[in-house]
């Protein structure tokens, strides 16, 4: 069975320090791996998303994560974070099963970007 | 650009009430998804459907069915409201058969239950 832990459910950072959001997952079988964005009053929206090859991923605005099979992670950070950035994050993991396949979402973190 | 639409942001319904949550997507998705968002539980998945007049159980569908007439729209029904139902309903569609597609979301349902 597949499992998503987020290990921080809020984390409040000021503006244009690090960040790192936490993921860890669990799955007896090969895995896909997602993280969405969610602005306040808005649905989920892809960030970015691990599906093969280099371990390093990258989106848009900044953000990276890293899959990190040995440790069954895939954490996100972004160097220097904005304002902006203020929303609830959440780990997804995709993976094939009997039935076709199955995406758990992990509980979400709120990150808190102060001024 | 791609759309997936819910029918209200916000709703208010009374206990014991029939009520019809819909969803459209422009993207010709085969699948289509309705999760339940709740603080610190994350997305659960109710019920999602792969192809027209097709639907599958997710994790907590009780109290829940769903109705799939046309590719384009996915409808939540919850036939008798309960207080316990008052939830940010998230909707969502991919493509199909591949574990690897994301989930294209609509901005969401706020239902409240009184």
């Amino acid at each position: 069975a597949q499992s998503v832990t987020q290990l921080d459910s809020q984390v409040p950072v000021f503006e244009e320090a690090p960040v790192e959001l936490r993921c860890n997952y669990s799955s007896s079988v090969s895995v896909y791996l997602f993280w969405y964005v969610q602005y306040p009053n808005q649905g989920l929206q892809l960030l970015l998303k691990y599906l093969s090859g280099s371990t390093l991923v990258e989106s848009i605005n900044g953000f990276e994560a890293e899959f990190n099979k040995s440790q069954t992670s895939f954490h996100l950070r972004k160097p220097s974070v904005h304002i902006s950035d203020t929303a609830e994050y959440f780990c997804a993991v995709s993976a094939r099963n009997t039935g076709g396949f199955k995406t758990i979402f992990g509980a979400g973190t709120r990150l808190f970007v102060k001024a | 650009d791609v759309k997936v639409t819910q029918s209200s942001r916000y709703l208010v319904k009374r206990t014991g009430e029939k009520v019809f949550l819909e969803c459209v997507q422009d993207m010709d998705h085969e699948n289509m998804f309705w999760y339940r968002q709740d603080p610190g539980l994350g997305l659960r998945l109710i019920y999602f459907s792969y192809d027209v007049k097709m639907k599958e159980k997710g994790d907590i569908p009780e109290g829940y069915s769903v109705s799939r007439e046309k590719k384009e729209r996915f409808s939540l029904i919850l036939e008798s409201a309960s207080t316990n139902q008052t939830s940010m309903y998230l909707c969502a569609s991919s493509l199909p058969g591949q574990a690897s597609y994301e989930q294209y979301f609509g901005p969401g349902t706020r239902l409240t239950v009184t």
